[in-house]
């Protein structure tokens, strides 16, 4: 059984450009997350899948953050224009069924913006 | 609002020592979820428990144990014996079951994490 893979693990670059990080859930999972994690805490909710429709977006996910997930199988994240601030470790999760059971992550995707 | 607090930051014992992790949690919802997960130095985040809020019995699973107490909105997390192979930054998390008070149906609410440190 393949767990969630991300790619890629670790991203570099440059203020103000555009970066794109996927997320291959497990098989048959319809639901799939976004969290992003800092240094020193847990991590935070930026979005959720439901197959293919996107439910809900923390007020996290700022208008330069956009993500897809066309049909309802693998999930892009995209930032535009980064910042310093958006350097974090960006991961995915993914879960059959509801909030009510466990979600299984992925192994995130490092950002650094320099 | 939903809140977990893991008020241990870092945590250091000697192999074989029993050690336990806290967690409180705040949620209005009468139904929801509670979670562990392990987060060892490669990063990964392992999923290691989930509890209902109607289930408050103990759970034992090898070296580990959890005790959930809705008195005190407690779950806290038992190492029996530890090993050095449990090093790693334990989570504590949160799902709701309803939308009622605001909170999401969708994400899990992590506190901040203890690390947990185990020397041979």
């Amino acid at each position: 059984d393949t767990g969630v893979s991300q790619d890629p693990r670790h991203k570099i670059t440059k203020r103000g450009q555009n970066v794109t990080f996927r997320c291959d859930p497990i098989s048959e999972h319809n639901r799939l997350y976004w969290y992003r994690q800092t240094l020193g805490q847990g991590p935070e909710f930026l979005t959720y899948f439901q197959n293919e429709a996107q439910l809900e977006k923390s007020r996290l996910l700022s208008d330069r953050f956009s993500a897809e997930r066309p049909k309802g199988s693998f999930s892009t994240l995209e930032i535009q224009r980064t910042e310093q601030g958006d350097s974090a470790m960006y991961l995915c999760a993914s879960s059959a069924g509801t909030n009510s059971v466990a979600q299984y992550f992925g192994p995130g995707t490092r950002l650094t913006v320099l | 609002a939903q809140k977990v607090t893991q008020a241990q930051t870092e945590i250091s014992v000697v192999e074989k020592e029993d050690v336990t992790l806290d967690c409180v949690y705040e949620t209005r919802d009468t139904t929801y979820y509670l979670f562990w997960y392990k987060q060892p130095p490669s990063g990964e985040l392992v999923f290691l428990i989930r509890r209902n809020s109607f289930d408050e019995q103990n759970e034992i699973s090898g070296r580990y144990s959890w005790n959930f107490q809705k008195s005190t909105s407690s779950f806290n997390f038992t190492i029996t014996a530890s090993q050095v192979v449990d090093s790693a930054v334990y989570f504590c998390a949160l799902s709701e079951a309803y939308l009622n008070y605001g909170g999401s149906q969708g994400n899990l609410i992590f506190g901040k994490g203890t690390k947990l440190s185990v020397k041979p």
